[in-house]
């Protein structure tokens, strides 16, 4: 069964960092793209990251580039996100999310349960 | 950047009443590439549609995903109790940013 599991999220001050984790299982990690999306309290889902398979390529949502940071580790078969110089306006559930095919960027055809960032003094 | 924007904001019907949910993007979605996503309160996003037509695995029939440029449908062919959430469309064809998605159409028993 394919399986994602966020956690890292919690309670951080304004200007604090915090790095999120996704652990994969199920599948061939190294083969999938795989991205995470974030939803603000009552709001819609907002595209935040992208990562290629093999790590080499990364994309990022304009509010939060130059901010966060997404990583992999192939071995461990886990995603990251480290999220640095936190605003409030940060403030989410975090999606982890694999991509459906095995070549570029397409639809998320899993999403993990959600880790809570809570931003706020 | 593509804009999708989802009509209706809420939707209400009764079950076994048919839904029609709109995505229209603000330029064309390049090779179709648009999917629909089912969210219900405390859960994460289901993938329904991708490739604006075509059903995720373990999809129920009585979902269905058309157009093309920049006008896609999501049909729900006879509501069931289960099918009342929200539902978001996305974009996937377009370099930067790599992903958009509509606000949303809540679809609410009557």
């Amino acid at each position: 069964e394919v399986q994602l599991v966020e956690s890292g999220g919690g309670l951080v001050q304004p200007g604090g960092s915090l790095r999120l984790s996704c652990a994969a299982s199920g599948f061939t990690f190294s083969n999938y793209g795989m991205s995470w999306v974030r939803q603000a309290p009552g709001k819609g889902l907002e595209w935040v990251s992208t990562i290629s398979g093999s790590g080499g390529s990364t994309y990022y949502a304009d509010s939060v580039k130059g901010r966060f940071t997404i990583s992999r580790d192939n071995y461990k078969t886990t995603l990251y996100l480290q999220m640095n110089s936190l605003r409030a306006e940060d403030t989410a559930v975090y999606y982890c999310a694999k991509s459906g095919t095995e070549q570029g960027y397409y639809y998320m055809d899993v999403w993990g349960k959600g880790t809570t960032v809570t931003v706020s003094s | 950047e593509i804009v999708l924007t989802q009509s209706p904001g809420t939707l209400s019907l009764s079950p076994g009443e048919r839904a029609t949910l709109s995505c229209r993007a603000s330029q064309s979605v390049s090779s179709s590439y648009l999917a629909w996503y089912q969210q219900k309160p405390g859960q994460a996003p289901r993938l329904l549609i991708y490739d604006a037509s075509s059903r995720a695995t373990g999809i129920p029939d009585r979902f269905s995903g058309s157009g093309s440029g920049t006008d896609f449908t999501l049909t729900i062919s006879r509501l069931e109790p289960e099918d009342f959430a929200v539902y978001y469309c996305q974009q996937y064809g377009s370099s930067h940013p790599l992903y958009t998605f509509g606000q949303g159409t809540k679809l609410e028993i009557k």
